[in-house]
């Protein structure tokens, strides 16, 4: 069960947008649609941003954004604010029934 | 308000055993899957373990094949992780995640520490 690969980190301007990427498999990313994405401050808890590769649950702002191509997943944030600032995590359901996440994208706003 | 909140965690030596337990509100918990994951110092998130509404379905990560038991009391509300042969690998937060939304984890606790040292 292999993680899914993610950039370790990533930084920008408030304001600007960023795309952060999470390549998996055929038998996961690939595969089924699936995918979500995850924001976790420190010493919090995660918080679901995005499921169904696109879908934003109630209350997620529509600065987030999320598509798939083949085995890859992104995640854009536009307009880029302050609190933007954490820790992101893409998963997927996997062909063994189970769940990975990627090893996640710290994102800081300079 | 739909809340959950573990506990169970604690400083345990190598080789030991623990149940976390995980107590949740808000919501019909026997209509939903749930999940455990954690999270170890300075590494990302990783999923541990899931059971589904009746109980009788349950999946595990690799790493907690044969050493992790998920289950859950829908009387109680309550989903359990219970751990033995821990090793300091094991070492994490641990969080309960309600599975809402297509397989996506759309309410957690705040998470129990499970320190495993000698």
């Amino acid at each position: 069960q292999s993680g899914l690969t993610q950039v370790a980190s990533v930084s920008a301007s408030p304001g600007q947008s960023i795309t952060i990427s999470c390549t998996g498999t055929i038998s996961d990313v690939g595969g089924y649609n699936f995918v979500t994405w995850y924001q976790q401050h420190p010493g919090t808890a995660p918080k679901l941003l995005i499921y169904n590769v696109n879908e934003r649950p109630s209350g997620v702002s529509t600065r987030f954004s999320g598509s798939k191509s083949g085995n890859t997943a992104s995640l854009t944030i536009s307009g880029l604010q302050a609190d933007d600032e954490a820790d992101y995590y893409c998963s997927s359901y996997t062909s063994s029934y189970t769940w990975v996440f990627g090893g996640g994208t710290k994102l800081t706003v300079l | 308000e739909v809340q959950l909140v573990e506990s169970g965690g604690d400083l345990v030596q190598p080789g030991g055993s623990l149940r976390l337990s995980c107590v949740v509100s808000g919501f019909t918990f026997r209509n939903h899957w749930m999940h455990w994951v954690r999270r170890a110092p300075g590494k990302g998130l990783v999923w541990v373990a899931r059971i589904n509404e009746e109980g009788r379905e349950t999946n595990y990560a690799d790493f907690a094949k044969g050493r992790f038991t998920i289950s859950r009391d829908n009387a109680k509300n309550t989903v359990y992780l219970q751990m033995s042969s821990l090793g300091v690998e094991d070492t994490a937060v641990y969080y309960c995640a309600r599975d809402g939304v297509a397989f996506g984890f759309d309410y957690w606790g705040p998470g129990t520490l499970v320190s495993v040292s000698s």
